[in-house]
């Protein structure tokens, strides 16, 4: 099924470690995001892309680096992890920005930092 | 700064309980709403999307409606698998989402 797929889905780093996560999507969707998503906070926006090539800071962009080398791939590194940078991160893609039909979400990686 | 705030927190309701989960937002210059549904350990899975006050969408027992400082999702006669947590989002002038914390519905049989 077309959509966008996340590797991996689990991860436990310890602090210091880097690690790097990635994101796949077959839709030919211009832009993609990296989110992370905290209990009791929204999604938040890390990075972003417009397109191959191109990258964005987000809200929350401090302690990650992204690339975008390929048009569906987009990849979101931790230099050295943080306790802090436990959460679970989604990736996202749509067709434009301001998409009539949202974005298409993958499953999610769960990361651990100890 | 756009913001957006979801309640209740979490709302458990019975079988063919009819509800309505409330969005609050501000943002610079509207340029959509949006309703996701997420399901544990999935990613959120786009419902609507709404672009002006007074509009309303629907898809099954669900409802969205907007004003021009707050959105709806109305339930109606939920099933257990109505059960998810709902986000709701907006995308003003500065076009980056900002989402809300969720609203956890459980539906008991």
């Amino acid at each position: 099924n077309a959509g966008v797929t996340q590797t991996p889905k689990f991860r436990v780093l310890k602090t210091g470690q880097s690690m790097t996560l990635l994101c796949a999507q077959d839709m030919n969707h211009e832009y993609m995001y990296w989110y992370r998503q905290d209990p009791g906070m929204g999604l938040r926006l890390i990075h972003y892309s417009v397109g191959e090539g191109t990258t964005a800071k987000g809200e929350v962009p401090d302690g990650y680096n992204v690339s975008r080398l390929k048009k569906q791939n987009f990849l979101l590194g931790l230099e050295s992890a943080a306790p802090s940078q436990t959460s679970v991160y989604f990736c996202a893609s749509s067709y434009r920005q301001d998409s009539n039909y949202g974005y298409t979400f993958g499953s999610g990686t769960r990361l651990t930092v100890v | 700064e756009d913001q957006v705030t979801q309640s209740p927190e979490a709302l458990r309701l019975q079988e063919g309980e009819s509800s309505s989960l409330n969005c609050s937002y501000t943002v610079s210059g509207l340029r959509g709403l949006f309703w996701y549904r997420q399901d544990p350990g999935k990613g959120p899975e786009f419902l609507f999307t709404l672009y002006s006050a007074g509009e309303e969408k629907e898809k099954e027992r669900l409802k969205a409606t907007l004003t021009k400082k707050e959105s709806f999702l109305h339930i109606t006669a939920p099933k257990p698998e109505d059960s998810a947590t709902y986000l709701c989002a907006v995308q003003g002038n500065g076009q980056n989402f900002v989402f809300g914390p969720g609203t956890r519905l459980s539906v008991l049989p």
